[in-house]
């Protein structure tokens, strides 16, 4: 079983839609959870930390459920510059990263 | 925040040469980390580099094939040693200054190797 497990996508949506992406994560004792986005031959760049009690940042809301081992990241109201691989990031000492999942939206 | 430039941006080699990477932190931190992502894929943690003694290495990954330096807070080197075309990748340099710190990465380095 991987470390990190996404939503394989490739998700293909309409302007204004709203999308969800969840992951799930295997080692039980990691300390701290993250969102990154990374556009086409950029390298990643942190989006949001994602808190036990969620947290929302504008249209982006994500949620950690730890008994379930289990992160998500919803996105509202989507705009075409939200178009990008979203990586879920889980921190053990070290950042391990999901496989990502990649977000197109169209007008 | 911590900018991070890498050095070079591209390189096209030729199989059995070995071409070193630069990192550089625009500010001291704790952490260093070599990453390597394959067209279409994630990253896959290559090593830490540890300022001032042997990097670790991830499993599939060893010293001989993969060197690194770190002789300071603010840089450090990757060396991909007898490449082969199983080598092409984006090498992605990245650090955190503590490990509750956000990790920031560089532009990466484009390796193509003929």
């Amino acid at each position: 079983r991987k470390e990190v497990e996404q939503d394989p996508g490739p998700f293909n949506v309409p302007e204004g839609a709203t999308v969800a992406f969840n992951c799930t994560y295997s080692n039980s004792a990691s300390q701290s959870f993250f969102w990154y986005r990374q556009d086409c031959r950029k390298e990643p760049k942190l989006l949001m930390s994602v808190y036990s009690s969620g947290n929302e940042d504008g249209r982006f809301t994500a949620q950690l459920n730890r008994a379930s081992q289990y992160i998500s990241l919803l996105i509202r109201d989507s705009k075409l510059s939200d178009s990008a691989t979203y990586l879920c990031v889980v921190n053990n000492n070290d950042m391990r990263f999901g496989a990502g999942t990649r977000l197109t939206v169209k007008p | 925040s911590a900018v991070i430039s890498q050095k070079p941006s591209r390189d096209i080699c030729q199989r059995g040469t070995s071409l070193t990477i630069q990192c550089q932190v625009d500010s001291q931190v704790t952490m260093m980390f070599w990453y390597r992502q394959q067209p279409g894929q994630s990253l896959t943690l290559i090593a830490t580099a540890n300022q001032g003694s042997e990097a670790t290495y991830e499993s599939g990954f060893v010293i001989d094939k993969f060197p690194i330096s770190r002789p300071n807070l603010t840089f450090s080197t990757l060396t991909v040693s007898n490449m082969s075309p199983e080598d092409s990748s984006i090498y992605l340099c990245s650090a955190r200054r503590d490990r509750a710190d956000e990790q920031y990465f560089g532009p990466g380095t484009r390796l193509t190797v003929t």
